[in-house]
């Protein structure tokens, strides 16, 4: 597609569901980036796919939380029992991985806003 | 941990030019400066990027210190569309060194 696309772009859920947000990146890029941004906040890291390496979870808050990026492309972050704190905006997004910086800025989704009542 | 410093909020009238500063003093050799901003409601946008000459492309200038521990991102003829949060960021792009990590960025009003 011509930008990355996250869906839904809204979702309500009741406090203690299981709720996914799907990210799909721009064709052909590698990295991937989840971030999250409460109210009135900044962007809070979550977790980084680069190709086939292994994940930078470091930025998950609990383990309620986890991605998978199946195949490379699509990636799927999964909160588990979710809570009201969880509420935000979830942000998707990807970059070309590898060789020179020039053309290896990130491209955002719209995030995902994440209403838990 | 975000590795920039940056002034909370800033504002500009319309036409002028907006110069945003940030701090990097601990930038490393092989790290570049990036700018994004985010625009409310919207998902961050990269503007522009360097790693140690000025930079300069359709929507913003930067102007890297020779020492490179600091940068100034400019806005040449702000309009009430630059009214955003920006994000000065310094990254490397090799491995978890290419992770962006946000600061709380600077609030940029331009007013009329």
């Amino acid at each position: 597609g011509a930008g990355v696309s996250q869906s839904p772009s809204n979702k309500v859920t009741e406090k203690g569901k299981d709720v996914e947000l799907r990210c799909d990146p721009i064709s052909g890029h590698t990295a991937l980036y989840w971030y999250r941004q409460s109210l009135g906040q900044g962007l809070e890291f979550l977790i980084y796919f680069q190709g086939n390496s292994a994940p930078d979870k470091s930025g998950l808050p609990s383990d309620r939380f986890s991605a998978e990026r199946t195949g490379g492309s699509v990636s799927t972050l999964t909160i588990q029992r979710t809570q009201q704190e969880d509420s935000a905006v979830y942000l998707c997004a990807s970059r070309q991985q590898g060789g020179l910086p020039l053309n290896t800025e990130a491209f955002f989704g719209q995030g995902t806003r994440l209403t838990v009542v | 941990d975000a590795k920039t410093t940056q002034p909370t909020s800033m504002d500009c009238a319309e036409g002028r030019a907006a110069n945003l500063p940030c701090n990097h003093s601990t930038i490393s050799g092989n790290e570049y400066v990036y700018w994004y901003r985010q625009i409310h409601s919207q998902g961050p946008q990269y503007i522009i990027h360097g790693l140690k000459n000025n930079e300069t492309n359709e929507m913003a200038s930067l102007i890297i210190t020779e020492d490179r521990k600091s940068s100034t991102l400019i806005l040449p003829h702000a309009t009430l569309r630059d009214t955003a949060v920006y994000y000065c960021i310094v990254r490397g792009f090799t491995g978890t060194a290419s992770k962006l990590t946000f600061g709380t960025g600077t609030r940029l009003q331009v007013t009329l």
